[in-house]
């Protein structure tokens, strides 16, 4: 089941622009990671933020976790061609079982 | 390291015929997981091992799938028999640890006609 919902769907932008996606859960949650997946690839891991932790940064990624909200929120900064690709949220709540968003579709144009 | 290596990366097959999916992991990696993605459901868990033991088989959809571990470094996933609506992406992953992110594989795109 997919505990994850991510917001929104789809989103296209300009080169350069930053892209802002949310994702909601449900239970409560030791982790969050964010993943991402080009087209006919497997997913790859972003970054994780833990229950206790508010922001992290990974080079052009910022991601917030609002645990009272029970939401997160993954900014990419200053947005290039080859970020296009699917996002995906996964909530961790047991230390092994990984829930899936649907994703959000990101596609950046030149 | 290579990360983690499935094998075939397509598999095209009759209904009916055996399917053998194929996992390695990255060494040194004590959990592993195989997904199931489709347009309709995403990303489904299938079944974790942990230190080569099937942990959590819930995802496993039918008897028609079952997934083995022989070894810190080997893993498949056998769909018999197949059927069309097997069709999907299949991914092997894994990870060491709690609180880690999991490297995940090129998948496996299975099309049963």
């Amino acid at each position: 089941s997919q505990q994850g919902e991510e917001d929104p769907q789809a989103l296209s932008i300009q080169e350069g622009e930053n892209a802002t996606m949310n994702c909601s859960y449900k239970t409560s949650i030791n982790n969050l990671q964010w993943y991402r997946q080009n087209s006919g690839r497997g997913l790859v891991h972003l970054i994780l933020i833990r229950s206790n932790e508010r922001e992290k940064h990974s080079g052009r990624l910022r991601v917030t976790l609002d645990t009272s909200k029970k939401s997160s929120s993954l900014l990419i900064t200053a947005s290039r061609a080859a970020d296009t690709a699917s996002y995906f949220c996964a909530t961790d709540s047991n230390d092994y079982k990984l829930s899936f968003g649907a994703g959000t579709t990101v596609t950046v144009r030149a | 390291d290579a990360g983690v290596i499935q094998s075939p990366r397509h598999e095209v097959t009759e209904m009916g015929q055996e399917v053998t999916l194929r996992c390695k992991p990255i060494s040194g990696h004590n959990s592993l997981f195989w997904y199931r993605q489709t347009m309709m459901r995403g990303l489904e868990l299938l079944i974790y091992f942990n230190n080569n033991v099937p942990i959590d088989d819930s995802g496993m959809p039918e008897d028609r799938f079952s997934a083995k571990m022989p070894n810190a470094s080997f893993s498949t996933l056998k769909i018999q028999p197949s059927e069309p609506r097997d069709s999907a992406v299949y991914f092997c992953a894994s990870k060491t640890g709690g609180g880690f992110g999991y490297t995940f594989g090129s998948g496996t795109r299975l099309t049963v006609v």
